[in-house]
């Protein structure tokens, strides 16, 4: 199975910084790398599929990228709305696979 | 738009069997461009897995919990199903289904249920 470890677990950052979290695969993979946003005792939300693909109706400010067995997932402008838990999940294979999460937090 | 439900007991006892459905509306789940999934979140921590099915009856599942999971389809209802057996306080979390997109140049779980919370107590 392929293993993401998503990085960091936490962070605080001003509104309008620029906020990037990482995860990395423990194989090589495809770009089959999803990004949701799960606020508190929501469901996760779809922001970004394969790798680097916003999906239809989510802010410009929320981008993803690759390189190398690193994935990026980056939020150009913290606002006060994007406080939630962010995680990576992948399909390379049918079995998925999630990352631990990153707690996206305002100073 | 499709829209995802899932319905069960919210109370299992220790060693039971945890029964849960996902009803899907404004969309047939015999569509070939999705898989359908199961994944929880126990209390304070991050999601997990638990397997997924296709309109064939292809299933996959989490290693972890291969041994106990079941995911079985209705198309006549429109609905998939999980089962999980010999439960313990460690499967009590917050159960959610989604839809897994696996059609060129889309892709990622794009429509979930709100959750429903299964404890496992006595």
């Amino acid at each position: 199975d392929i293993q993401m470890t998503q990085s960091p677990s936490s962070l605080s950052a001003s509104v309008g910084d620029r906020v990037t979290i990482t995860c990395q695969a423990s194989q090589d993979m495809s770009n089959y790398l999803n990004w949701y946003q799960q606020k508190p005792g929501k469901a996760p939300k779809l922001l970004i599929y394969d790798a680097s693909n916003l999906q239809t109706g989510v802010p410009s400010r929320f981008s993803g990228s690759r390189s190398g067995a690193d994935f990026s997932f980056t939020i150009s402008s913290l606002q006060p709305e994007d406080i939630a838990t962010y995680y990576c999940q992948q399909y390379d294979t049918l079995f998925l696979t999630f990352g631990g999460g990153t707690k996206v937090e305002i100073k | 738009q499709v829209q995802l439900q899932e319905s069960g007991p919210g109370l299992v006892k220790p060693s039971e069997t945890l029964s849960l459905t996902c009803s899907v509306s404004g969309g047939s789940i015999s569509a070939n461009t999705y898989y359908w999934a199961w994944i929880r979140q126990p209390p304070g921590k991050g999601l997990e897995w638990i397997g997924s099915i296709y309109y064939t009856g292809d299933t996959y599942y989490n290693p972890s919990l291969k041994r106990r999971v079941t995911i079985s389809i209705d198309m006549s209802k429109n609905q998939f199903s999980l089962n999980l057996k010999s439960v313990t306080a460690a499967d009590t979390a917050v159960y959610y289904c989604a839809r897994l997109v696996v059609e060129v140049g889309r892709g990622g779980m794009d429509v979930w249920g709100q959750g429903t919370t299964v404890t496992v107590s006595s």
